[in-house]
C-alpha cells in the first residue's frame, strides 16, 4: 500500500510537448512537496503546498506549474517540454511542512 | 540551513557495521539532523533524526557529539541492500523549511 504514488513512473515526450506527473498520497498530510534530481543526481526542491496554499517556490520556469485540488493530490504540469527538462521528479508529503518528509518513487521524463 | 560535509564514499563488508560519518560544525541550535538514504533508481527514503541525544530506530543509530558539530549515522549490521547514498541534512523544524541534499556518501556494502 504506497504511500506516496507518482505516475507515470516513466514518460517519454517530444520537445514541445505538455505533460503532466500526477502525486497522490494517502498518509493524511497537509504538505506536498515536488523535488527535482538531474543528470548529475542533485535533488532540489521546486516546489511545495501546504493546505492546498503554494508556500516553497523556487526558481523554476513558469512552464512548470503545480496544482493541488486537495491536500492528498499534488500535480506538476509542464508545458512546452524542453531537453534540459528531463530528469527525475520526485513527490514527497509530510505533516506540516516542518516535519519529517517522505518520498515517492519517482517519476522518469525524458524528452527527446 | 546549515551546510554539511560527508565523505563521497564508503565501502564496508557484508554484516558489519556501517558507520558514516557527517560534519556539521556551522549547526545552529534549533536545527535538526537528519539522515536520508537514496537506493539506485528509488525515492529517497528517510532514516533517523535527531536534536541532541542519540537516536536509535529499527533501521540505524544516531550518535550526535556533545557540541553538535558532527554526528554518525550508524548501520549495525549492513547488508547488501544496504548500498546507497547515504545524505546527511541539517534543518529546523518550522512552517517552510525545507529538505536541502548535498552530495552524501555512497556507500557500497560488499559481499
Amino acid at each position: 500500500d504506497t504511500a506516496v504514488s507518482q505516475t507515470p513512473k516513466y514518460l517519454v515526450t517530444q520537445m514541445g510537448n505538455d505533460k503532466s506527473i500526477k502525486c497522490e498520497q494517502n498518509l493524511g498530510h497537509d504538505t506536498m512537496y515536488w523535488y527535482k534530481q538531474d543528470s548529475k543526481k542533485f535533488l532540489k526542491i521546486m516546489f511545495s503546498y501546504n493546505n492546498k496554499e503554494l508556500i516553497i517556490n523556487e526558481t523554476v520556469p513558469n512552464r512548470f506549474s503545480p496544482k493541488s485540488p486537495d491536500k492528498a493530490h499534488l500535480n506538476l504540469h509542464i508545458n512546452s517540454l524542453e531537453l534540459g527538462d528531463s530528469a527525475v521528479y520526485f513527490c514527497a508529503s509530510s505533516w506540516d511542512s516542518g516535519n519529517t518528509i517522505y518520498f515517492g518513487e519517482g517519476s522518469w521524463l525524458t524528452v527527446v | 540551513d546549515a551546510k554539511t560535509t560527508q565523505p563521497p564514499s564508503m565501502d564496508c563488508a557484508e554484516g558489519r557495521a556501517a558507520n558514516l560519518p557527517c560534519n556539521h560544525s556551522t549547526i545552529s541550535g534549533n536545527e535538526y539532523v537528519y539522515w536520508y538514504r537514496q537506493i539506485h533508481s528509488q525515492g529517497p527514503q528517510y532514516i533517523i533524526h535527531g536534536l541532541k541525544n542519540n537516536e536509535t530506530n529499527e533501521m540505524a543509530s544516531l550518535i550526535i557529539t556533545e557540541d553538535r558539530k558532527s554526528s554518525t549515522l550508524i548501520l549495525p549490521h549492513a547488508t547488501l541492500r544496504d548500498t546507497a547514498v547515504y545524505y546527511c541534512i541539517v534543518r529546523v523544524l518550522t512552517s517552510g523549511s525545507r529538505l536541502t541534499f548535498g552530495e552524501g556518501t555512497q556507500l557500497t556494502v560488499n559481499p
